[in-house]
């Protein structure tokens, strides 16, 4: 079965400094999406991304978060000035098409950690 | 706001047992998605099962099956001769259908199978 490829698995940084979160979706897959996991709470939407535009964000998904498809293979999440509240499990995932019953493929996540 | 709540924070089974995880959810919506995902060790997120609202029938895949109970607004997942490999978290989640639509997630259930 096809995978979605994030990059890296683990990531250390510094409060204030920038990260940025790799992901390479499915290559037919038009749908992209991050997702976080805050250990021992809900997994949150952050935002979605269809034809090079967010499509939708949430509140979590403030200024200092932004998203970019550069070259048409890479999905990356970008935090400008990270805070100890952004440590977590950062998910991206894509989808063929943007109906909902279509299968969502999940990459392994990215764990980071902000110290 | 819709909303998805798993009650039973751990659970364990005996090996080649029947479990069943709970979840029910809160939508003013009549038409709607509905899933089971797992998230072993390796923390990817894996789809198990979806349900559409208006299907009245139960989605089964080979020997995970759910209880949907609509107006009870409930969804729960029975693993039938639960395997090792069963164990993980088990998250329920919710999607609106239309394009492009998010997961709205509930706390996750800790399955554990013992040999």
């Amino acid at each position: 079965e096809p995978e979605v490829t994030q990059t890296p698995s683990h990531q250390v940084t510094q409060m204030g400094q920038e990260v940025i979160l790799r992901c390479v979706p499915i290559s037919n897959h038009l749908y992209f999406y991050w997702y976080r996991q805050i250990l021992g709470q809900k997994v949150e939407f952050l935002v979605s991304f269809y034809n090079n535009e967010i499509s939708e964000k949430s509140e979590i998904f403030d200024d200092q978060f932004s998203v970019e498809r550069p070259d048409g293979s890479n999905f990356t999440l970008k935090i400008r000035s990270t805070k100890l509240e952004d440590s977590a499990m950062y998910f991206c995932a894509s989808r063929k098409t943007g109906t909902t019953n279509e299968k969502l493929f999940f990459g392994s996540g990215t764990q980071l950690s902000v110290l | 706001a819709q909303t998805v709540t798993q009650s039973q924070p751990e659970m364990s089974v005996q090996e080649a047992e029947t479990v069943t995880l709970s979840c029910t959810y809160d939508t003013s919506e009549s038409n709607y998605y509905l899933f089971w995902y797992k998230q072993p060790p390796s923390r990817q997120m894996i789809l198990v099962i979806r349900q559409e609202a208006y299907k009245q029938q139960n989605a089964t895949e080979n020997r995970f099956s759910v209880n949907f109970q609509k107006a009870a607004k409930s969804f729960s997942l029975k693993i039938s001769d639960s395997q090792l490999g069963d164990t993980a978290m088990y998250f329920c989640a919710f999607s609106f259908t239309g394009n492009n639509r998010k997961l709205i997630w509930g706390l996750g259930t800790s399955l554990a199978v013992n040999p």
